[in-house]
């Protein structure tokens, strides 16, 4: 375990239900991060949460909504997802964002969208 | 952030140094060089980071050359729990990590 922990570890759903990914850190971290990860290609950064204000969406379409009521706890909503959209997603956390501290990342969760 | 050039995949004998470079030409004076390792369907795990002096942690030891244009990772005993992905990122303090494909190191029995 990292200290960062995600649920649930592998999760199918059909295009029209709705979901959530959980992720939680109890390391004491202010900055919260999602990146997902499709089959071999490069981890791409979803979205950013800094002292539980979100602080980067990197054109993500709104079929994602993320969510972060505190510092320790990161949520990503799903609906009307799409084939494609399966992939590794992966949830990290840092002390600070935009400060010179390493990501800590979950062990992710596994999405198949049939 | 600096763009960062690896090798797609290296194979190391068990028990051997793995070393891994990563050129990183255009890195400025205040970005770091990060390592991180990913193994099959996990999330990418820190290994070490540095600006310009060669450091060392129980994990693995980076050698950044004086120009700061390359480094390499070294595993000095490398282990079949070694094999993954390794990951070199050159980034400042004000950015996030952007990951590209990585090396894909192999131990070998």
């Amino acid at each position: 375990e990292t200290g960062v922990t995600q649920t649930p570890r592998h999760l199918v759903m059909g295009m029209t239900n709705k979901k959530s990914l959980k992720c939680e850190q109890h390391l004491g971290h202010n900055a919260m991060y999602w990146y997902k990860q499709s089959a071999k290609k490069p981890l791409e950064l979803m979205f950013v949460y800094n002292f539980k204000e979100q602080t980067e969406n990197n054109s993500v379409p709104s079929r994602f909504s993320p969510e972060c009521p505190n510092s320790s706890h990161l949520f990503l909503h799903l609906h009307t997802l799409q084939p494609e959209d399966s992939a590794l997603y992966l949830c990290a956390s840092s002390q600070a964002h935009r400060e010179n501290y390493g990501y800590t990342f979950g062990s992710g969760t596994r999405l198949t969208v049939v | 952030d600096a763009k960062t050039t690896q090798p797609p995949s290296m194979d190391c004998a068990e028990g051997r140094a793995a070393n891994l470079p990563c050129n990183h030409s255009t890195i400025s004076g205040n970005e770091y060089v990060y390592w991180y390792r990913q193994i099959h369907s996990q999330g990418p795990q820190y290994i070490i980071h540095g600006l310009k002096n060669n450091e060392t942690n129980e994990m693995a030891s980076l050698i950044i050359t004086e120009d700061r244009k390359s480094s390499t990772l070294i595993l000095p005993h490398a282990t079949l729990r070694d094999t993954a992905v390794y990951y070199c990122i050159a980034t400042n303090t004000g950015n996030q990590f952007y990951f590209g494909t990585g090396t894909s190191l192999t131990v070998i029995p």
